[in-house]
């Protein structure tokens, strides 16, 4: 059992340019989670994932956002044509019943 | 839609106290209740997991109460050290997936 694992850690893009982190799961969790953290906040829901079926999108997932888990494995979220609102903390997480939520280290964004 | 409210927003004690932080929510049909710490900018690490069907979980220090009727938990801290300092969160997971309070900002200070 490794964790839930992000990347990259941090990154600063300028606006209007396309960006994508990766989120590894804990191998054997079938479900996994984005989120997204402003300062001063709670995490809030964006999407989550059954194996490979994207089941549930929150409305704050805007056209400009996509995620994907191909083969059920590890996911990916896209922001495109990035806005300064996006500056955020996205976290991944990971669940089982028994354990609840992992979540990973998260990727920080900010948009210039 | 699934509301959860932490109390209070930040706290500050001297060392060796003993805190209650307290997390109610709208809807008591959840399956269980999640607290988390979270140091700034770091992602969220996962201590105690209360199903719906259990009052209290301990681990160490800490020991979180579950009334699922009442919409409400606590997260008890005993003997309290600078190394606490951090933000508590609570989350319930029901119908929909995890839903957070905005957490508790704890500073311990020696």
């Amino acid at each position: 059992d490794t964790g839930v694992s992000q990347d990259p850690r941090h990154k600063i893009t300028k606006r209007g340019q396309n960006v994508t982190f990766r989120c590894d799961p804990i191998s054997e969790h079938n479900r996994l989670y984005w989120y997204r953290q402003t300062l001063g906040q709670g995490p809030e829901f964006l999407t989550y994932f059954q194996n490979e079926a994207q089941l549930e999108k929150s409305r704050l997932l805007s056209d400009r956002f996509s995620a994907e888990r191909p083969k059920g494995s590890f996911s990916t979220l896209e922001i495109q044509r990035t806005e300064q609102g996006d500056s955020a903390m996205y976290l991944c997480a990971s669940s089982s019943p028994r354990r609840g939520y992992t979540f990973g280290s998260g990727t920080r964004l900010t948009v210039v | 839609k699934q509301e959860v409210t932490q109390i209070p927003a930040a706290l500050s004690v001297p060392e060796g106290e003993n805190l209650v932080l307290n997390c109610s929510f709208t809807d008591s049909a959840i399956y269980n209740l999640q607290w988390f710490r979270q140091d700034p900018g770091k992602g969220l690490t996962s201590l105690l997991l209360i199903q719906s069907s259990q009052r209290e979980q301990t681990s160490g220090r800490l020991n979180a109460s579950l009334d699922k009727s009442s919409g409400r938990s606590t997260l008890y801290i005993a003997a309290s050290q600078p190394g606490d300092s951090a933000t508590y969160l609570c989350a319930v997971v029901g119908n929909t997936p995890l839903v957070f309070g905005k957490g508790t900002r704890l500073s311990v200070i020696a």
